[in-house]
Order: structure tokens, then C-alpha cells, then sequence
């Protein structure tokens, strides 16, 4: 049972460069979030999506995009790397409000723009 | 004032003592708690959810007093295997029907032989 998988598990970008994040759960999730964890921050949501076809801010979207074409998918985009956003980013799958919303995390991706 | 407030520690116990942690909350609207576990360089687990009357997994207990806004997170008989960060998860639910789910930045402990 693979839960939640993310790809690729590291990169290193030059300012600039554009890259895509991939999420996959197989646990039929509804709810699909994307998070940045950084040194002394709580982890904090990027974007989440309540369902195929639908995406929403969290709290800091700035200079990132997602897309939902498919419920076992949730893709997480870097137009232009800056190096602010140096960063472990996790992805995470869940039923949402009714269950609690407790939620599952894959393994993350530690990215390092220079 | 952050939403979600734990001291980072770190906690440094000896094997078979009892710690606890405590993790405030400002939203009084707040409706879910639970304490996740992350070991160093992985990704947050679901260590247990917290119930408004107390709750427990084994060596593991979870309070919740909403009156003082805190909830708090008891190990007993600690083990080796124990070390981690724990992570405070307070999810509100807003009027408009949004949520958001908070986290702490985490309490680490280490369990020393």
C-alpha cells in the first residue's frame, strides 16, 4: 500500500528555473493539500484542492501554482524559482472535515534553489 | 501571537521517564486536535487525535482543556525510539466553510540511554 508518493524526493534549481512537484495517493482521498516546512515554522499550506478539478489558496500561494485533473493527483508548479523558496515541501491526502480531517503525508521533497 | 504555540525544547529525558508537553491555541473556535509525530528528515505521522475527554494509546495520553485553550501530550515509560519532534495540530473550522489546520512548530525530544 503506497499511501501518499512524491516525486522527485530532491532537486536543486538555479533562480529562475521552472519545475513541477508530483503528489499521487492511492487511498481515494478527496482532499489533497501541498505544505513548505521551513527551519522554526510550523509547517505551512501552500494549496489545497477538495476535489478533482478544484484547487484554493492556502496561506502562502505567492509564486506557485497546482492543478487537480485527477483525484489520485495533485501537481504543485514552480513558474520561476526563487531562492526564498529553498524549502522541504510535503504533500498530503485526506477525507477532510468529516473524517476529522486527518491527514497522510508523503515523504516530501527537499528543494534547493540557488 | 502565533494560532498555535509549543515550546521547541529540546526536551532531554532518560529512558522510562515521564514527559509532557503542552500546545496552546489562540482560535476559541477551533473544533479538532491531535498530535502528529516527525522523525528527523521524514514526514509528519498521526501520532493520535486528542478528545475532549481525554484520551489514550498506550504509553501515550492526550488532553484537551478548552477553557485555558491547550492541549497537551503525556509519554510515560519513555523509549529510545521515542525521540522525534511532536507536532500540536488545531483545525478550525471557519463560518464561510473553510478550515484551516495549524501547526505547531514542534517540541523535540530526545530519550537518552
Amino acid at each position: 500500500n503506497a499511501g501518499v508518493t512524491q516525486t522527485p524526493k530532491f532537486r536543486v534549481l538555479k533562480t529562475g528555473q521552472s519545475m513541477t512537484l508530483l503528489c499521487a495517493q492511492d487511498m481515494n482521498h478527496e482532499y489533497m493539500y501541498w505544505y513548505r516546512q521551513d527551519p522554526g515554522m510550523g509547517l505551512r499550506l501552500i494549496h489545497y484542492s477538495v476535489g478533482e478539478g478544484t484547487t484554493a489558496k492556502g496561506e502562502v500561494p505567492d509564486g506557485y501554482n497546482v492543478s487537480r485533473l485527477k483525484k489520485q493527483n495533485f501537481l504543485l508548479g514552480l513558474e520561476s524559482a526563487a531562492p526564498s523558496q529553498t524549502s522541504v515541501y510535503f504533500c498530503a491526502s485526506g477525507f477532510g472535515w468529516e473524517k476529522k480531517n486527518i491527514q497522510y503525508f508523503g515523504a516530501g521533497t527537499r528543494l534547493s534553489v540557488l | 501571537r502565533k494560532e498555535v504555540e509549543q515550546d521547541p525544547g529540546p526536551f532531554n529525558v532518560p529512558e522510562g521517564a515521564t514527559v509532557a508537553f503542552n500546545c496552546t491555541y489562540s482560535n476559541s473556535a477551533s473544533q479538532s486536535f491531535f498530535w502528529y509525530r516527525q522523525d528527523c528528515r521524514k514526514e509528519p505521522k498521526l501520532l493520535m487525535s486528542v478528545y475532549s475527554s481525554g484520551n489514550e494509546d498506550g504509553r501515550f495520553t492526550a488532553q484537551l482543556n478548552r477553557a485555558s485553550q491547550y492541549i497537551s501530550l503525556l509519554i510515560r515509560d519513555s523509549k529510545l525510539s521515542d525521540s522525534a519532534t511532536y507536532l500540536c495540530v488545531v483545525n478550525t473550522h471557519g463560518a464561510s466553510g473553510t478550515y484551516k489546520y495549524i501547526f505547531g512548530t514542534g517540541t523535540r525530544l530526545k530519550v537518552l540511554a
